[in-house]
């Protein structure tokens, strides 16, 4: 059974820093591209960040772009998000996702998901 | 920026038919994906490359795309289906996933 274990959010002040983490298992880390997603509290989805199977293609949406560092430890079956410079619009549950490529690709979806974890930046 | 756009909303009889419409420029040309999402639980994978459905995905949920609008049906629609509804497609102009804005499913 895939299971992907968010941790890592919390209550942050604006401009300051957090590293989320997910931990992977159930199927073989190092085929997959991972992704993270971000949901806002009572809106819509929106992907944040992917990387590929072997770090090779490396992705961002433009709301993170320079502020936000996506990473992978295939040896440890764990993916990273390290967020800098947060702004209250940062604030929303960020799910790790598994892509169902190794890499980005047209056909690419999200096929499991984790729990989330709920990053709140707040004065 | 590539965009998706769903309606608000969708209202539907118990065993009655849903269709979600998700529309974009050209969308028919790119590969969409349907993910299903009920309160306070994390979004679920129910159709992946236009038409296919992950194992464990009910029969009556099916989709379609052609043209500019992608559509998931739900066929029989039964209680448990009243969630929240989002279409995703791949930007290879930008590179980027974008989702749409989501659609309600009320089940009356």
């Amino acid at each position: 059974e895939v299971q992907l274990v968010e941790s890592g959010g919390g209550l942050v002040q604006p401009g300051r820093s957090l590293r989320l983490s997910c931990a992977a298992s159930g199927f073989t880390f190092d085929d997959y591209a991972m992704h993270w997603v971000r949901q806002a509290p009572g809106k819509g989805l929106e992907w944040v960040s992917g990387i590929s199977w072997n770090r090779d293609i490396i992705g961002y949406a433009d709301s993170v772009q320079g502020r936000f560092t996506i990473s992978r430890d295939n040896a440890k079956n764990s993916l990273y998000l390290q967020l800098n410079s947060l702004r209250g619009e940062d604030t929303a549950f960020y799910y790790c996702t598994k892509g169902t490529h190794g890499a980005a690709a047209a056909a690419a979806a999200f096929d499991h998901w984790g729990q989330g974890t709920l990053v709140t930046v707040s004065s | 920026s590539y965009e998706l756009t769903q309606p608000p909303s969708v209202s539907v009889s118990p065993g009655q038919t849903a269709s979600i419409t998700c529309s974009g420029d050209e969308l028919g040309h790119k590969y969409a994906s349907w993910y299903q999402q009920k309160p306070g639980q994390s979004p679920v994978l129910i159709i992946f490359e236009d038409t296919k459905r992950p194992s464990g995905i009910p029969e009556r949920f099916s989709g379609s795309n052609s043209g500019n609008t992608a559509t998931l049906t739900i066929s029989g629609t039964q209680a448990m289906d009243e969630a929240d509804y989002y279409c995703q497609a791949w930007d290879s102009s930008t590179p980027r996933y974008v989702f749409g804005a989501g659609t309600k499913v009320t089940v009356l």
